[in-house]
């Protein structure tokens, strides 16, 4: 019973690197979710996804891209890092919207310098 | 829209004394409300939830909010709080709306012994 997959738990980026964080649920999910976590500012959405092959973008999207083309994956691509993308991201995913808990991922911490 | 405010970013407490964490809600919905807690360098956990039954939510561990309309709170408590209750408590808001949940700030709480 794994529930919400995230990789890796830790990476250094240097400026202007690419790379892609990986979640993956098996509890047959359709709402998943990218939020990013900085101190003292709570967790901001950067994208979501309602179910397979629709995604949009939340607070913080801009930097970050999103792919969903399986019910389970829903992976968070940052293109150019920057600095201001430090942050630890989280990946979350509910059964359904409004009144259903959100199912968390433990977590990518990301250092770009 | 919908919004929530954290009203204090850290609460600090005598083990065994009581805890309160406040929370204040903005939503043109029937909002559901969350309470989640973060044990450092660790994923999400949900404490409990309201989604329009019982105002008086018990949640694990020993705490409960309670729903109060007039005054948009849903504020957490606990009657004794325990060394192990130290860690970062989120609100959050979610409504028919956005259906996007949206979290506070957060807030720490420290236990003394």
């Amino acid at each position: 019973n794994a529930g919400v997959t995230q990789t890796p738990k830790f990476r250094i980026l240097k400026i202007g690197q690419s790379m892609t964080l990986q979640c993956a649920q098996d509890m047959n999910h359709n709402y998943m979710y990218w939020y990013r976590q900085d101190p003292g500012m709570g967790l901001k959405l950067i994208y979501y996804s309602v179910g397979a092959g629709i995604t949009d973008k939340g607070e913080v999207p801009n930097g970050y891209n999103v792919s969903r083309s399986t019910t389970e994956d829903f992976p968070l691509r940052l293109e150019l890092a920057a600095p201001s993308q430090t942050s630890v991201y989280f990946c979350a995913s509910s059964y359904s919207q409004t009144n259903e808990k959100l199912f968390f991922g433990s977590g990518t911490q990301l250092s770009v310098l | 829209a919908q919004s929530v405010t954290q009203l204090d970013s850290h609460v600090s407490v005598s083990e065994g004394t009581p805890v309160l964490l406040r929370c204040n809600y903005s939503s043109s919905y029937s909002p559901s409300l969350f309470w989640y807690v973060q044990h450092p360098n660790k994923g999400l956990q949900l404490l409990l939830k309201y989604t329009s039954a019982a105002t008086l939510v018990k949640g694990i561990n020993g705490f409960e909010a309670e729903f109060k309309k007039s005054e948009t709170s849903f504020h957490l408590t606990k009657p004794s709080a325990h060394m192990s209750d130290a860690a970062e408590y989120f609100c959050v808001v979610s409504d028919g709306g956005s259906y996007i949940p949206t979290f506070g700030r957060g807030t720490s709480l420290i236990v003394h012994p």
